[in-house]
């Protein structure tokens, strides 16, 4: 069975902060896909990353960072010196192979409320 | 690019109706998924249709059903409505169907309350 755990139900951070958000998953694929996606208060999921199973690289983009570490099973999201604009909820994802066709798993979202 | 429009934003009905929600993909985007948002339960897959047909289902009751157009466009139908079912409704689309490895576009959402 597939599972994305995101244990951090909701951070508070004082603007210029940096905050880690953690995603730890369990799947039996060996060919999956993790993505993060964010959710702002307008509803409309927004999607930031994904990531093949095969790719363990690290990724930068911008003040945004992806730590894959497989060994861990885990894939967490780092946001350096934070903004009020990035205030919302974030999504984990993963999507692998089940019973021939892919199947998307959310985690259940961490709220992140960054303060000014 | 026009993304992902869903209609209606908002919806208030009565427990026992039924409801049909609506969702226009991205031009080009042949795969629409639905999507039901709780505080309890978080984001819960539906199901997703791609060239008219349904390629993928959840774990919900038959009481939710969809279906799609052959311009993409997909409808969600919620019959016999409970309290359970108030929720955020979100459609997403992508290029291809059973997801794989693409990243899913979605609407602002269906917020469906019930009283």
């Amino acid at each position: 069975a597939q599972k994305v755990t995101q244990a951090q139900t909701e951070i508070s951070v004082v603007e210029k902060e940096d905050v880690t958000l953690d995603c730890v998953y369990e799947t039996r694929d060996t060919t999956y896909y993790l993505f993060w996606y964010k959710q702002p208060p307008s509803g409309e999921l927004v999607f930031l990353i994904r990531r093949n199973s095969f790719d363990e690289q690290n990724e930068i983009s911008g003040r945004y960072s992806w730590n894959f570490q497989k060994s861990t099973s885990s894939f967490n999201f780092t946001i350096t010196a934070s903004q009020v604009v990035d205030s919302a909820v974030y999504f984990c994802a993963l999507s692998g192979l089940t019973s021939g066709t892919y199947k998307y798993i959310f985690g259940t979202g961490t709220r992140l409320k960054v303060l000014a | 690019k026009a993304g992902v429009t869903q209609t209606p934003r908002y919806l208030i009905k009565t427990r026992g109706q039924q409801v049909t929600l609506s969702c226009s993909p991205i031009s080009g985007h042949r795969s629409v998924s639905w999507y039901q948002q709780t505080p309890g339960q978080g984001l819960q897959f539906l199901f997703e249709y791609f060239s008219e047909t349904q390629r993928n289902k959840g774990n919900f009751p038959g009481r939710f059903s969809g279906r799609q157009f052959s311009n993409s466009r997909s409808e969600m139908n919620v019959s016999t409505l409970e309290l359970g079912d108030s929720a955020l409704y979100l459609c997403a689309s992508s290029h291809r169907w059973g997801h794989s490895n693409q990243p899913q576009h979605f609407g602002d959402g269906t917020r469906l309350s019930i009283l």
